[in-house]
């Protein structure tokens, strides 16, 4: 159980392009999605948290205009990076938990995109 | 907010050696300890986790203690594996918020 799908795996693309980035629970329904970015060799940071029905929630110095999050259903969080940037290039992955269980639940992730801007 | 500090930050132990990895925390708030296993290119995956009215938790070769009264919380791994080689990331969070502060990752080599 508690099972993240994250796609698309991998994207390569050029600068200035706009990416898409999904990301869903398949057998749980997740009150609350959370978007991170991984550079090589380091720990993931949190970049916002998602909770259905409402706006994301950036953390300090991700740029909301920039990294675009929709969580428009219980299963299901969009991460949008708009104008995408060479800087921009890295390891986005997604995770997603449930409180419907209560108190704090575990937070099971997404295999992770990969995106390299060119 | 929480800070989670964690070392070391690279360990190589012979394999059937234990291997012991430690965190402190600085939110006394904080309640819930997960641990994340994550091989290269892969997803963290969760392998044990603990919250804050049990000082101990045991699953196979895994255990994780916690000591709330000086915030630490260790993952102990017994009878290394090469397969056992990756990165773990602790982490902590409380009950009133839902974000997971991660810990700075260690590297942990099993050798044959």
């Amino acid at each position: 159980g508690a099972v993240v799908s994250q796609h698309p795996s991998w994207v390569i693309c050029k600068s200035g392009t706009s990416v898409k980035i999904e990301c869903r629970s398949l057998d749980f329904q997740a009150t609350t999605m959370f978007w991170y970015r991984q550079f090589p060799k380091q720990s993931l940071m949190l970049m916002a948290t998602s909770n259905e029905g409402s706006k994301a929630t950036y953390e300090q110095g991700v740029e909301k205009d920039k990294f675009l999050i929709n969580h428009a259903s219980l299963t299901l969080s969009t991460l949008t990076v708009t104008s995408a940037h060479p800087e921009d290039s890295s390891f986005y992955i997604c995770s997603a938990s449930s409180r419907q269980l209560g108190g704090n639940q575990p937070q099971h992730f997404g295999d992770g995109t990969r995106l390299s801007i060119l | 907010g929480e800070n989670v500090e964690q070392h070391p930050s690279t360990l190589s132990v012979q394999e059937g050696d234990s291997a012991v990895i430690k965190c402190t925390y600085s939110d006394s708030a904080s309640n819930y300890f997960p641990w994340y296993k994550q091989e290269l290119g892969k997803r963290p995956q969760l392998i044990i986790d603990i919250r804050s009215n049990v000082g101990e938790k045991k699953d196979q070769r895994i255990a994780v203690t916690l000591n709330k009264t000086a915030k630490h919380f260790s993952l102990h791994i017994t009878e290394t594996q090469p397969e056992d080689s990756a990165v773990y990331f602790c982490a902590a969070t409380s009950y009133n918020t839902d974000k997971l502060i991660f810990g700075t990752g260690t590297r942990l080599q099993v050798f044959p």
